[in-house]
């Protein structure tokens, strides 16, 4: 099994809302990261988790707010958004540094 | 720190042709370099990769990708194209110092019949 499921594939919030996203792996990887990808661009590094801690912030906004519950899942917890955050969040596992990240097909966020 | 090049924004080819889309790295060090493919709104579907040994390496749906230390480079190849393959190409590298990934901007394949 070499799948990240994401959930939900789609999401429109508002800017008060408070939504999560959420991302499981079971490939038995100790790293997890949350990417943002904007329409025609590479996907940006947000949050790397490894072992279950948090090992990179990419000095993203607080209203952005990761969480590890155990080593197969991930989520993303979204509060007070702004439209300019609408974009594909993107899920990924590996086993660890410089091994191939293994993707999942991303959640696609509206914020009206 | 780490960093990719990818020269060509968009390159459009006849299906049956042959395909090379070129990346550039930068880096100090050994590179982990990686092909990914994504497809509209979907994620991003590794297609090979290249960490030590033969510096030609082969991957899923018929690439193969060259590492060639002395240009810095890791270009993909497919001998002959078909429709499916119409897509966004990424190259990346990675460090064994940290987990990061660094993606070059893409090329877009546009396939005509």
């Amino acid at each position: 099994d070499t799948e990240v499921t994401q959930t939900p594939k789609h999401l429109v919030m508002g800017m008060t809302n408070k939504k999560s996203l959420k991302c499981e792996q079971h490939m038995g990887h100790r790293a997890m990261y949350w990417y943002k990808q904007k329409a025609k661009k590479p996907p940006e590094l947000m949050f790397v988790y490894s072992y279950e801690k948090l090992s990179i912030n990419e000095s993203v906004p607080s209203r952005f707010s990761p969480e590890c519950p155990n080593s197969s899942l991930l989520n993303l917890h979204l509060h007070a958004l702004q439209p300019e955050d609408s974009a594909l969040y993107l899920c990924a596992s590996s086993q660890g540094r410089a091994f191939e990240a293994f993707f999942g097909q991303g959640t696609r966020l509206t914020v009206v | 720190a780490q960093s990719v090049t990818q020269p060509d924004i968009h390159i459009t080819v006849s299906e049956g042709a042959s395909l090379e889309l070129r990346c550039n790295y930068s880096y100090g060090a050994t590179p982990y370099l990686f092909w990914y493919v994504q497809s509209p709104g979907q994620g991003l579907q590794l297609l090979l990769k290249y960490f030590s040994g033969d510096t030609l390496v082969q991957g899923i749906k018929g690439f193969e990708a060259e590492f060639k230390r002395s240009q810095s480079s890791f270009n993909l190849r497919k001998p002959s194209v078909h429709w499916s393959d119409a897509a966004e190409y990424f190259c990346a590298v990675g460090a064994s110092v940290d987990y990061k990934l660094s993606f070059g901007a893409g090329t877009t394949v546009t396939v005509r019949a």
